[in-house]
C-alpha cells in the first residue's frame, strides 16, 4: 500500500514541452523529497522540501510543497530527452523513514 | 567519498530458500534503510537500522530481518522466499538527524 499517489503514472511528451507531476497524500509529512530513477539504478535525490508552501527551483525543475504538507508538485520547463526517467516523491517522518509514491514514468521524445 | 555499495547486483533463488543481501553505507553515514521495489512501482520501506538496532519497520512480515554492524554496514535477510519477493532491493544510508539519503544501485532478486 502506497501512502502517496502520483499522477500521471505515465507521461510521454515532445522535447521543449512543459509538464507537471503531482504527488498527493492524506498524511502530513515532516519533509518531502523528489527523486529521479533510471533503469537498473537506485533513486537519485533531486530536492528536499520541509516547509508548507515552500518552492524550490533546480534549473528547469520547480518543486512545491503544499501548504498543509500533504502534497507536492514537480514542474519541468522545456523538457529535454535527458529528463527521461522515473520520478518518485517520498514523504518523510522523523528518523529518515520515507514512504515513496507510486512513481511517474516520463519519456521525452527528441 | 564512496557512495552506497550493494552486493550482489543480481541473484536468483528458489522458492523456500533464504537469501542475504549486503549494503555498505556511505562514508560518514550511520543509518541504513532498506526498501523493496517491485517492477513498475515505487520503493516500499522495509526497515531502518541505527546504532545496530531496528529503528522503524514498514508493513513486512518477520521473515524479513536485518542486521547492522559496528562499521554501519548492513544485511537484509529474507527467509522462506516467495515468488512475490522478486524485486529490486534498495539500501539507503543517511546521517541521523538529517534528511539526506543516498541510495545504492540495488540488488535484483528473482525467486523462481
Amino acid at each position: 500500500t502506497q501512502l502517496l499517489e502520483q499522477s500521471p503514472q505515465f507521461l510521454s511528451i515532445q522535447e521543449g514541452e512543459n509538464l507537471t507531476v503531482y504527488c498527493n497524500s492524506s498524511s502530513v509529512f515532516s519533509s518531502l523529497q523528489w527523486y529521479r530513477q533510471e533503469p537498473g539504478e537506485g533513486p537519485v535525490l533531486l530536492v528536499t522540501v520541509v516547509t508548507g508552501g515552500e518552492v524550490k527551483k533546480l534549473k528547469r525543475l520547480t518543486f512545491q510543497f503544499g501548504d498543509a504538507r500533504k502534497d507536492s508538485s514537480l514542474h519541468i520547463t522545456a523538457a529535454q530527452p535527458g529528463d527521461t526517467g522515473l520520478y518518485l516523491c517520498a514523504g518523510g517522518y522523523t528518523g529518515n523513514q520515507f514512504y515513496f509514491g507510486t512513481g511517474t514514468s516520463l519519456t521525452v521524445i527528441p | 567519498e564512496t557512495g552506497v555499495t550493494q552486493s550482489p547486483t543480481h541473484l536468483i533463488k528458489t522458492r523456500g530458500q533464504q537469501v542475504t543481501l549486503r549494503c555498505s553505507s556511505q562514508s560518514g553515514h550511520n543509518t541504513v534503510s532498506w526498501y523493496q521495489q517491485a517492477l513498475g512501482q515505487g520503493p516500499q520501506f522495509i526497515f531502518q537500522y541505527y546504532r545496530e538496532e531496528e529503528n522503524g519497520r514498514g508493513n513486512f512480515p518477520p521473515r524479513f530481518s536485518g542486521l547492522q554492524f559496528p562499521n554501519y554496514s548492513s544485511e537484509l535477510n529474507v527467509n522462506a522466499l516467495e515468488l512475490d519477493d522478486s524485486a529490486l532491493y534498495l539500501c539507503a544510508s543517511s546521517l541521523a538527524g538529517t534528511v539526506l539519503s543516498t541510495f545504492g544501485s540495488g540488488t535484483r532478486l528473482t525467486v523462481v
